[in-house]
């Protein structure tokens, strides 16, 4: 069965750049839609933005100007980047799946990466 | 962007109830609308998608209702599994957005 496990650093300075890597396992990554959502105490469950395998974005207008969400199919990989981070920025990141509909919601999730942002 | 709000915030219960969850929208979302439940420390299960669509292999105690701004989630009968967090989220547009959750917690 399809497994996603994110990667990254787990600490980030401010003003920085977070990166995270989702890998897909054991199924295809084609013909998704691949979410980023993040969850902190403060503001409950955020949705960052989702890529196809095509490579075109939808992203979360609140963060539209800081993220950049790619794909690379050939290592069956997702990618986040997220510029100029704070503290507020600070959660749990989570990749998940949609499938190519998009509005079915998201059936499968990684088990989540802590990002904290501080010096 | 579309707001969705979950009440209760947090309800007790025990084993064997029916529990019944409510997510309202800002504005209509047809039935756009996916029910997840998430424990602590994991990600979130997708339960229910377009509002009563129960996802393969979630069990049949859970049901969903529900169109245009209103939507109910009903456990038939509380199992100590269902002990969890519950939320709605909207896939009528991005960006999608997520209720605040329901606390399920054992009275």
């Amino acid at each position: 069965q399809v497994q996603l496990q994110e990667s990254g650093p787990g600490l980030v300075k401010p003003s920085e750049t977070l990166s995270l890597t989702c890998t897909v396992s054991g199924g295809s990554i084609n013909y998704y839609y691949w979410s980023w959502i993040r969850q902190s105490a403060g503001k409950g469950l955020e949705w960052i933005g989702r890529v196809y395998t095509s490579g075109s974005t939808n992203y979360n207008p609140s963060l539209k100007s800081r993220v950049t969400m790619s794909v690379d199919t050939s290592k069956n990989q997702l990618s986040l980047k997220l510029t100029s981070v704070t503290a507020a920025d600070t959660a749990v990141y989570f990749c998940g799946r949609e499938d190519s509909r998009g509005w079915n919601g998201m059936d499968v999730w990684g088990q989540g990466t802590t990002v904290t942002v501080s010096s | 962007d579309i707001q969705m709000t979950q009440s209760p915030s947090s309800l007790s219960a025990s084993v064997g109830d029916r529990v019944t969850i409510t997510c309202r929208a800002s504005q209509s979302i047809s039935s756009y609308l996916i029910w997840y439940q998430q424990k602590p420390g994991k990600a979130p299960k997708l339960l229910m998608y377009v509002a009563y669509t129960l996802q393969s292999g979630v069990p049949s105690r859970f049901s969903g209702s529900g169109s245009g701004t209103d939507f109910t989630l009903t456990i038939s009968s509380l199992q100590p599994e269902d002990f969890a967090t519950y939320y709605c989220q909207q896939s009528y547009s991005t960006p999608w957005t997520f209720g605040q959750g329901t606390k399920v917690e054992i009275k």
